[in-house]
């Protein structure tokens, strides 16, 4: 199995300009879920979704961030527009309800907006 | 919503010693307790979990104890070994899915 994968694996952009982060679930697995990673706050959950439907997006700083999963095996994260306080490591994970709550993470995108 | 703290956020031990590390949460409904072990340039990996209906698990060298009552759960690992140096991540749930995860400890073993 491959395990989760993200793309890019690094991003430099300017403030202002549209990010777009991508992740492959494991297949088989109905969760994803959207972490961000920074010093102060450490893992915060983003979103999370089960059979391809967003259940809890209270994580989401704001209006200018949107995710979407459009099929089981494919999920985006979109910072419009982006702003240098959302520079951070941002990682997909999955899992299985089937099978229990074991989260498995993606290597994750490192993200730097100057 | 669940909060859990973690500590210390750094430790350091001597190759061989035992390493401890401390979590509480608040959320008395919380049944789910996995710790993770993040390397450096990885995402965050699985090491060890513990349900409520148990106090203690082990597994090889790595042990996680549960007091309900207290609402604490602690991490141990003994023989510790250069390559467990990382960052370790508790965790709390209450049950598939939605996970709260502390603030990570820093842990390095000093050969």
């Amino acid at each position: 199995d491959a395990g989760v994968i993200q793309s890019p694996r690094h991003e430099v952009t300017e403030m202002g300009q549209e990010v777009t982060l991508r992740c492959k679930p494991i297949s088989g697995h109905n969760s994803l879920f959207w972490y961000r990673q920074t010093m102060m706050r450490g893992l915060e959950l983003l979103i999370y979704f089960n059979n391809n439907v967003p259940i809890d997006d209270s994580g989401m700083p704001e209006d200018r961030f949107s995710a979407k999963m459009p099929n089981a095996s494919f999920s985006t994260l979109k910072i419009q527009p982006s702003e240098p306080r959302d520079s951070a490591v941002y990682f997909c994970a999955s899992s299985s309800g089937l099978k229990g709550e074991t989260q498995y993470f993606g290597p994750g995108t490192r993200l730097l907006v100057l | 919503g669940e909060n859990v703290e973690q500590h210390p956020s750094t430790l350091s031990v001597q190759e061989g010693d035992s390493a401890v590390i401390k979590c509480t949460y608040s959320d008395s409904a919380s049944n789910y307790f996995p710790w993770y072990k993040q390397e450096l340039g990885k995402g965050p990996q699985l090491i060890i979990d513990i349900r409520s209906n148990v106090g203690e698990k082990k597994d090889q060298r790595i042990a996680v104890t549960l007091n309900k009552t207290a609402k604490h759960f602690s991490l141990h690992i003994t023989e510790t070994q250069p390559e467990d140096s990382a960052v370790y991540f508790c965790a709390a749930s209450k049950g598939y899915q939605k996970v709260t995860f502390g603030i990570g400890t820093k842990l390095q073993v000093i050969p």
